[in-house]
């Protein structure tokens, strides 16, 4: 089983700030199979980033995703009010299809 | 618009068993992989099942629920289902359906439905 770690835990960032998590597994994903997830308080998760860098869609340009192997990375360029919430990243090039413990984005 | 809406949720004793169907619409139903992701509460997302497209309907499981839960599908009435048998404490959760896109990854989400295991 891929097990994935995301870092920081909470992130305490301002609005107009650059947010960038962090997401690394324990052994290399396969063909970047690699995607992250918005969820806010009491709502399903939202797609944001499959195949580690593409935009899902009408996601904003502000998200963009990085990476390969074993170390991914989400970056916001400029945090808007609606971003403050939980990151998840989720592999799904081998089962069992695993997700990361989450960081939270919340605000200073 | 494209909608996956569960149904099923409820309060169960443990041993018991419990159904949740997944209703999907705005979308052609039998293209697409369907799945299970279930969340504790205030604890992150869990994957559960999927199940393909096709009538052949090839499944997977997480280990957690292998032997006790069996997805379905009904590509004719577009729904998903999850038939959950010998059910835990640690099987109380939101389960959420979601559409597989065809990379993979899980592009669309009902809004989850509850499940809670407590005598």
């Amino acid at each position: 089983e891929i097990v994935l770690t995301q870092s920081p835990g909470t992130l305490s960032l301002s609005p107009g700030e650059r947010a960038t998590l962090s997401c690394r597994a324990s052994q290399s994903v396969s063909s970047s199979y690699l995607a992250w997830y918005q969820q806010k308080p009491g709502q399903a998760p939202r797609l944001l980033i499959y195949g580690a860098s593409r935009r899902a869609t009408g996601i904003p340009d502000r998200f963009s995703g990085s990476g390969s192997g074993t170390d991914f990375t989400l970056t916001i360029s400029r945090l808007e009010p609606e971003d403050f919430a939980v990151y998840y990243c989720q592999q799904y090039g081998s089962s069992p299809f695993t997700f990361g413990p989450g960081t939270k984005v919340d605000i200073k | 618009q494209v909608q996956l809406v569960e149904s099923g949720g409820g309060l169960v004793k443990p041993g018991g068993s419990l159904r949740l169907s997944c209703a999907a619409s705005g979308f052609t139903f039998s293209d697409y992989y369907m799945s299970w992701i279930r969340q504790a509460p205030g604890k992150g997302l869990e994957w559960v099942s999927y199940i393909s497209s096709t009538s052949s309907s090839y499944t997977n499981y997480a280990d957690s629920v292998k032997g006790r839960f069996t997805i379905s599908r009904d590509n004719a009435k577009n729904s998903l289902d999850l038939q959950m048998n010998s059910l835990r404490a640690e099987d109380t959760a939101v389960y959420y359906c979601a559409r597989v896109a065809e990379g993979g990854a899980f592009d669309i989400w009902g809004q989850g439905t509850m499940v809670t295991v407590s005598s």
